[in-house]
C-alpha cells in the first residue's frame, strides 16, 4: 500500500512536554499538507509545503507548532511546550503535481490522535 | 464568515435509498474546486469526489454525484442506493483558486460535516 502514513497513530503526553509527528505522503506527491481536526469540528488548516518550500501557514500555527520537511519527502510537525488545547487529531495529507492544481485532490493519512493531559 | 456551511448534523437513510447531504459555500474568487470526503469511524479522510467551477457538468464518481448549483452556490452529495457501509461522517471542502494574495493557495476549508446513518 503506498497511501499516506503518519506516526505515531495514538500519542498520551503531559502538558509541558513537547512531541514530534511524522507524515510520509504518497511517493510521487510534492504537495504536503498538515491539518487539525478537533472533536466535532471538520479539519482545519495548519500549513503546507511544496516540495521542501513551507508555502503557507495558518494563523493557528503559534510559535510552539513548528514544521519542516527536509528533503521535499517526509514532514515533521513538532508541537513544543504542549498544552491542554493542543489535544486533537493531527492529519497529513499529499497531493500530486500537476497544473491543474485547483482539482488535485489530497489524500489524507490515518491520522496522529494527541492527547494532552 | 464560514467558507462552508453544512446545516445536516446527522441525516439517516434506509438502505438501497438515496440520500443528499447539502453543502453551500462562500467565496468571492471565479474559480474554485469543491469536494467531498468520507471520514468513518476509523479517522482516515476518503477522497470521493470534485467539482470545478468552471465545470459545466455535474460530477459523478460510481454512486456519488455533486449537484452543483453555481448561482445558489450550493454543491450537495448524491448518494445513490445507499449501503450500510456508507455510513460515516460526510465533509464539503473548497479550495479557493487565487484567495486573498493573489496566489494559488493549497489549503482545504472544511465544513463541519453530516453523519450519515444507514439502516437496514
Amino acid at each position: 500500500d503506498t497511501g499516506v502514513s503518519q506516526n505515531p497513530r495514538h500519542k498520551i503526553t503531559k502538558r509541558g512536554q513537547n512531541v514530534t509527528f511524522r507524515c510520509d505522503p504518497i511517493s510521487e506527491h510534492n504537495r504536503l499538507y498538515w491539518y487539525r481536526q478537533t472533536l466535532g469540528q471538520g479539519p482545519e488548516f495548519l500549513t503546507y509545503f511544496q516540495n521542501e518550500a513551507q508555502l503557507e501557514k495558518s494563523r493557528l500555527l503559534s510559535d510552539r507548532f513548528s514544521a519542516e520537511r527536509p528533503k521535499g519527502s517526509f514532514s515533521t510537525l513538532e508541537i513544543q511546550r504542549t498544552e491542554q488545547g493542543d489535544s486533537a487529531m493531527y492529519l497529513c495529507a499529499s497531493s500530486s503535481p500537476g497544473l491543474a492544481a485547483l482539482s488535485m485532490a489530497q489524500y489524507f493519512g490515518p491520522g496522529t490522535r494527541l492527547l494532552v493531559l | 464568515a464560514q467558507k462552508i456551511t453544512q446545516t445536516q448534523p446527522g441525516m439517516f437513510v434506509q438502505e438501497k435509498e438515496a440520500v443528499t447531504l447539502d453543502c453551500t459555500y462562500d467565496t468571492s474568487d471565479q474559480s474554485y474546486g469543491l469536494f467531498w470526503y468520507k471520514q468513518p469511524s476509523s479517522g482516515e479522510m476518503i477522497f470521493l469526489i470534485y467539482q470545478g467551477s468552471y465545470d459545466e457538468q455535474n460530477a459523478t464518481e460510481g454512486r456519488y454525484s455533486l449537484n452543483f448549483q453555481k448561482a445558489r452556490k450550493s454543491a450537495n452529495l448524491v448518494i445513490s442506493a445507499s449501503q450500510l457501509g456508507d455510513s460515516a461522517m460526510y465533509f464539503c471542502a473548497m479550495r479557493e483558486g487565487m484567495g486573498d494574495r493573489g496566489s494559488t493557495l493549497g489549503r482545504l476549508y472544511f465544513g463541519r460535516g453530516t453523519q450519515l446513518t444507514v439502516w437496514p
